[in-house]
């Protein structure tokens, strides 16, 4: 079956400062693969997935097939990035998403 | 535009009393919707999801059921709640438009079960 795993429970960095929230996953076929933002009494949202290869907010994440990842980078953190992240995998075939058990992001100023 | 209404946000319940989650959806009809719960500590699991008006797959045994009395409403029950059902409940809708996979979610439901 397949799994996501994102290690960090919590992420505190200082305002500027490079960001990689880290995302594992294992899966044997093609996943497509998400990253979603919550912020704070907001609902659940998109950031980015990886087919469009797109930066938001800053934001980038790039699929390693070989380390089986798709961390999230950004590389000058804002205030306004403090949120829960979740990183979410779909399996080909299915629309259902496999989230990761999420890491909060703290930016301090 | 689509939009996903899922209600009560918080709630708090004895073990042993009912319980019911609504959550309905606008701007589109025939959707796939889902049950995810988040326990403490855990990502979000994926409980229930139907693919329309009956039909309802369950992807973990469980202490609840789910429910698609309507088209664009989805129920999620209890008749005896536990306190191992406390946790937070998502309704989704997940779309696939053009092979372009989109992902509407409710506000939330935070469940203590006391």
């Amino acid at each position: 079956a397949q799994r996501v795993t994102q290690p960090e429970k919590l992420l505190s960095v200082f305002k500027g400062a490079p960001v990689e929230l880290k995302c594992n996953y294992s899966y044997s076929g093609s996943p497509e693969l998400f990253w979603y933002v919550q912020y704070s009494r907001q609902r659940l949202q998109l950031l980015l997935r990886h087919i469009s290869r797109e930066s938001i907010k800053g934001f980038t994440a790039d699929l390693n097939k070989g380390e089986t990842s798709f961390h999230l980078k950004k590389p000058f953190a804002q205030e306004e990035d403090s949120a829960m992240y979740y990183c979410a995998l779909k399996k080909a075939g299915r629309r259902a998403l496999t989230f990761g058990s999420g890491t909060r992001l703290q930016v301090q100023p | 535009s689509q939009t996903i209404h899922q209600w009560p946000a918080t709630l708090v319940q004895p073990v042993g009393s009912p319980l019911s989650l609504e959550c309905t959806v606008e701007g589109t009809s025939n959707p796939n919707l889902y049950w995810y719960r988040q326990a403490a500590g855990r990502g979000l699991q994926l409980l229930f999801y139907s693919v329309g008006i009956g039909q309802i797959s369950s992807e973990v045994p469980q202490n609840l059921s789910a429910s698609r009395p309507q088209d664009r409403q989805f129920i999620l029950s209890s008749k005896k709640l536990l306190l191992s059902d406390s946790g937070f409940y998502l309704c989704a809708w997940i779309s696939n438009l053009a092979g372009r996979t989109e992902a509407f979610f409710g506000q939330g439901t935070r469940l203590t079960v006391v």
